[in-house]
C-alpha cells in the first residue's frame, strides 16, 4: 500500500496570504495525484486530478504541482472561503490512498 | 447534473451489519464504477472499495476483505455497501463517490455521505 504523507498537520494563514501545502507518497505515483478540500459537514471536493489539472469550477488561485513522490498544493491570496481541509489522494496503485490531511486555519 | 443520493443514518449495535445505499442519477449508471470511502470522526479519509455496476465486479481494500460486500441495482440505479460484524470502529460517514471519468481513480462526484454509528 501507497502511504501519503501530508504536511504540515495544520497551517496558519492570514487572508489574503498565500499556503503551501505538501504531500509525500511512499513510492512514486507518478503524476496519479489529486487534491481535494473539504469543509464541516460536507463531502470532499476536487480541486486537482494529474497532479497540476484543476477540476471544473476550481479558481486559478489554486494551483498543484510535483511528479514521482513529491507534490504541492498552492493556494494564492486566501480567501475565506479557502480555511478547510485539504487532502491529497493518489490514484497509481490499489488501494487508493489518502493523506491525513492539512487544515488551513485562519491566522 | 450527476446526483448521488445516499441513504440516512444508522445505528447498530457491536457484531451487527449494515446495508448502505446510495442512488445515482444524471448520467449512464452502468458507465462509471462507483466506489466508497468512510471517515471516522475527526479523522481522514478511507478507501474502501469500488463496484462495476453492470457487471457486478468488485475490487475491496485488503483491510475490508471478508466483511464488506458491495452491490448493485441497475433498474433503480443504486448501489449498495453492506459491512458485517461491526465495531466500534466502523463509526465513521460513509460516501459513494463516482470518479471523473471511467477507469479513472480519483473522484468529482460524491453522496451526501451516511453516518453509522456502533455503540452498544
Amino acid at each position: 500500500e501507497i502511504v501519503m504523507t501530508q504536511s504540515p498537520a495544520t497551517l496558519s494563514v492570514s487572508p489574503g496570504e498565500s499556503a503551501t501545502l505538501s504531500c509525500r507518497a511512499s513510492q512514486t505515483v507518478f503524476t496519479n495525484l489529486a487534491w481535494y478540500q473539504q469543509k464541516p459537514g460536507q463531502a470532499p471536493r476536487l480541486l486537482i486530478y494529474g497532479a497540476s489539472t484543476r477540476a471544473t469550477g476550481i479558481p486559478a488561485r489554486f494551483s498543484g504541482s510535483g511528479s514521482g513522490t513529491e507534490f504541492t498544493l498552492t493556494i494564492s491570496s486566501l480567501q475565506s472561503e479557502d480555511f478547510a481541509l485539504y487532502y491529497c489522494q493518489q490514484y497509481h496503485n490499489w488501494p487508493r490512498t489518502f493523506g491525513q490531511g492539512t487544515k488551513v486555519e485562519i491566522k | 447534473q450527476v446526483q448521488l443520493d445516499q441513504s440516512g443514518a444508522e445505528v447498530r449495535k457491536p457484531g451487527a451489519s449494515v446495508k448502505v445505499s446510495c442512488k445515482a442519477s444524471g448520467y449512464t449508471f452502468t458507465d462509471y464504477y462507483m466506489n466508497w470511502v468512510r471517515q471516522a470522526p475527526g479523522q481522514g479519509l478511507e478507501w474502501m472499495g469500488m463496484i462495476n455496476p453492470g457487471g457486478g465486479r468488485t475490487t475491496y481494500a485488503q483491510k475490508f476483505q471478508g466483511r464488506v460486500s458491495m452491490t448493485s441495482d441497475t433498474s433503480t440505479s443504486t448501489v449498495y455497501l453492506e459491512l458485517n460484524s461491526l465495531t466500534s470502529e466502523d463509526t465513521a460517514v460513509y460516501y459513494c463517490a463516482r470518479p471523473f471519468s471511467s477507469g479513472w481513480g480519483f473522484f468529482d462526484s460524491w453522496g451526501q455521505g451516511t453516518l453509522v454509528t456502533v455503540s452498544s
